[in-house]
């Protein structure tokens, strides 16, 4: 069955702390994969995404996040997070043909203590 | 401005009675969306339209239907069928299909009196 699973469903950080949300998939085939975040009151936006290539990807606001292949995993990276990344991040999933629908984890809720 | 309205932000539904949650996009995007979003559980395709009069169910359409008379809208009627309707509704739109990124619109929560 196609899934994606984030094991971690709330993170708390003190500011300049380093972060890494994690991210395991299980799908057949080529897959793309999303990060996206949801601040509060803001709409939900893509954080970044991988399609091909550099399996490191970089995003918005010194984001990053590195493809695994081996491991099907796509975990969340930032070096030192701020009280603005105060969301809540959710992994994502799909195949490479048009009519493959994406699969979203459960998200992860990212607390920062200023 | 370029983006998904959603409207109302808050709905409230009685028992038996059918809702209507709009959803326009002025980005001349091909594709929309509807999920449906629950605490802990992530976001669930209800139902997506790739072009005008067509759409596909998606992982939970029973007990909701939708329309896609015009490309900037695709309202949702969640009907007396669906039992357990509250949750956040958000509508999403892509350029052409589930390759491209999706732009999320405000949501609607909906709650049941």
């Amino acid at each position: 069955a196609q899934s994606v699973s984030q094991h971690n469903h709330h993170v708390i950080l003190s500011e300049a702390a380093s972060l890494e949300l994690g991210c395991n998939y299980s799908y057949g085939g080529t897959v793309n994969l999303f990060w996206y975040v949801q601040y509060p009151g803001q709409h939900l936006q893509l954080l970044l995404k991988y399609f091909s290539g550099d399996p490191l990807v970089k995003g918005i606001k010194g984001f990053e996040a590195e493809f695994i292949k081996s491991k099907f995993s796509f975990n969340l990276r930032k070096p030192s997070v701020q009280w603005s990344d105060t969301a809540e991040y959710f992994c994502a999933v799909n195949g490479k043909s048009s009519a493959s629908k994406i699969i979203f984890g459960s998200g992860t809720r990212l607390s920062i203590r200023p | 401005d370029g983006g998904i309205t959603q409207s109302p932000k808050y709905l409230f539904r009685k028992e038996g009675q059918n809702v209507t949650l709009s959803c326009e996009q002025n980005l001349n995007h091909d594709a929309m969306y509807w999920y449906r979003q629950d605490p802990g559980q992530g976001l669930r395709l209800i139902y997506y339209s790739q072009i005008v009069n067509d759409f596909q169910k998606g992982d939970i359409a029973e007990g909701y239907s939708v329309s896609r008379e015009k490309k900037e809208s695709f309202p949702l009627t969640v009907t007396s069928a669906q039992k357990n309707p509250t949750a956040f509704y958000l509508c999403a739109s892509s350029f052409r299909d589930y390759q491209e990124t999706q732009y999320f619109g405000p949501g609607t929560r909906l709650l049941v009196l």
